[in-house]
């Protein structure tokens, strides 16, 4: 059972574009990671958030958690080639503190 | 550079061999983790420590799988007599207890059976 879903599954986008990517799950987090991974890399942290409603920007990239901590959304500004690759969302459950669920990722890929 | 670190990147092994797998964590952290990854999923979980205590070892795929950090710094993860369907990338990540939902991956390795 995959308790935690990200859409779309792949991304395919020209440079300068905009996009959203999404993570999605019937169950209630204690917080949520977005992790971005290269192929044959491991994950990198890239936020994490942990209030309901929360919006946290780096950069280009701007995260929000749902209301109701069972959502996020990752949106993207004027992508750059630089920003292809896997991007992950890990949610920590709040009866499972110390274990961390991952979702399958979107596979962005930025063309010049 | 005091990242987390796994040796080696990648092991082509024969079935049914043994491997082992080496990861250090960032010094300071207690907590360790250990994934695999397939193409095309993310991370599933397989175990964790807090220091040298494995905490959770119920997600290890089979009893053929095995972790230890005997000192509560490296640890090891030990597949015996290798399948086929072991081939993945296996992931190594540390964190702070009290901060355990934050992970900070090593480099992974990439084991290939044939």
């Amino acid at each position: 059972t995959q308790l935690l879903e990200q859409s779309p599954q792949f991304l395919s986008i020209q440079e300068g574009e905009n996009l959203t990517v999404y993570c999605n799950s019937s169950s209630v987090f204690s917080s949520l990671q977005w992790y971005r991974q290269e192929p044959g890399e491991g994950p990198v942290l890239l936020v994490t958030v942990v209030t309901g409603g929360e919006v946290k920007k780096l950069k280009r990239l701007t995260f929000q958690f749902g209301d109701a901590r069972k959502d996020s959304s990752l949106h993207i500004t004027a992508a750059q080639p630089g920003d292809t690759g896997l991007y992950l969302c890990a949610g920590a459950k709040e009866t499972s503190y110390d274990k961390v669920i991952f979702g399958p990722g979107t596979s962005l890929s930025v063309i010049p | 550079d005091t990242g987390v670190s796994q040796d080696p990147r990648h092991k082509i092994t024969k079935r049914g061999q043994n491997v082992t797998f080496r990861c250090d964590p960032i010094s300071e952290h207690n907590r360790l983790y250990w994934y695999r990854q397939t193409l095309g999923q993310g991370p599933e979980f397989l175990t964790y420590f807090q220091n040298e205590a494995q905490l959770e070892k119920s997600r290890l795929l089979s009893d053929r799988f095995s972790a230890e950090r005997p000192k509560g710094s490296f640890s090891t993860l030990e597949i015996q007599r290798t399948e086929q369907g072991d081939s993945a990338m296996y992931l190594c990540a540390s964190s702070f207890t009290s901060a355990g939902r934050e992970q900070y991956f090593g480099p992974g390795t990439r084991l290939t059976v044939t």
